[in-house]
């Protein structure tokens, strides 16, 4: 049974980092084909995907976010951290982690974690 | 990246109805499309994956269909629990875009 939680800031000022873990139970990550990935929901709005990490550390970007986005896993650990740089009130969402199968879906969803910007 | 666009963006339906929620991506994204359900104030969980695959535990009311650029979420017999929203998600290409969501309540 894999389960995923989210941990993090719940309220973080304009131009700060935010710092993302997400903790894997139940699987090794190094299982051949999976990962871990981030997504997020404004309030009242659609789901955006921000990054995923595959098993071998192969990692991907959502574009347009690239330049302020870290994704990095400590397998030993069974957590994956995520990084946004220059936080802007437009963040303000809740933060999902989620695992991603062999088929590319993310089968797992952490519970979220409400993350406010607001000086 | 690839667009997303689902419809109706919302949806008044019966318990028994059959309901249909159509995805068409900007360009062909093969069987590359899951589906997902997410009720109000919950996480998203996944319904269909690469176009027609039941995900293990979704009742069988709940199917995929179609390819390339147009796709098609159906519930055969809505039920009190499916009352929620959708959403599909393209897995070819990064970013993994997703639809802007499909709002289904009761009538």
């Amino acid at each position: 049974q894999i389960t995923l939680k989210e941990f993090g800031p719940t309220l973080v000022k304009p131009t700060q980092t935010l710092t993302l873990t997400c903790t894997v139970s139940g699987d090794s990550m190094r299982t051949d084909g999976v990962g871990v990935g981030w997504i997020r929901q404004p309030p009242g709005q659609a789901l955006e995907w921000l990054a995923l990490v595959y098993w071998d550390d192969d990692k991907r970007y959502s574009p347009s976010l690239k330049t302020r986005l870290t994704i990095a896993k400590d397998t030993s650990k069974n957590q994956v951290v995520l990084t946004v740089t220059n936080m802007d009130p437009e963040d303000t969402a809740t933060y999902y982690c989620a695992h991603l199968n062999r088929r590319d879906a993310f089968d797992i969803w952490g519970q979220g974690t409400v993350v406010t910007v607001s000086s | 990246d690839i667009q997303m666009t689902q419809s109706p963006s919302s949806l008044s339906a019966s318990v028994g109805d059959r309901v249909n929620i159509t995805c068409r991506p900007s360009q062909n994204i093969y069987n590359y499309l899951n589906w997902y359900q997410q009720r109000p104030g919950e996480a998203p969980k996944l319904l269909i994956y690469y176009g027609f695959n039941l995900q293990s535990g979704v009742p069988s009311r709940f199917s995929g269909s179609g390819s390339e650029t147009d796709f098609t979420l159906t519930i055969s017999s809505l039920q009190p629990e499916d009352f929620a929203t959708y959403y599909c998600q393209q897995s070819l290409r990064v970013p993994r875009t997703f639809g802007q969501g499909t709002k289904l309540d009761i009538k």
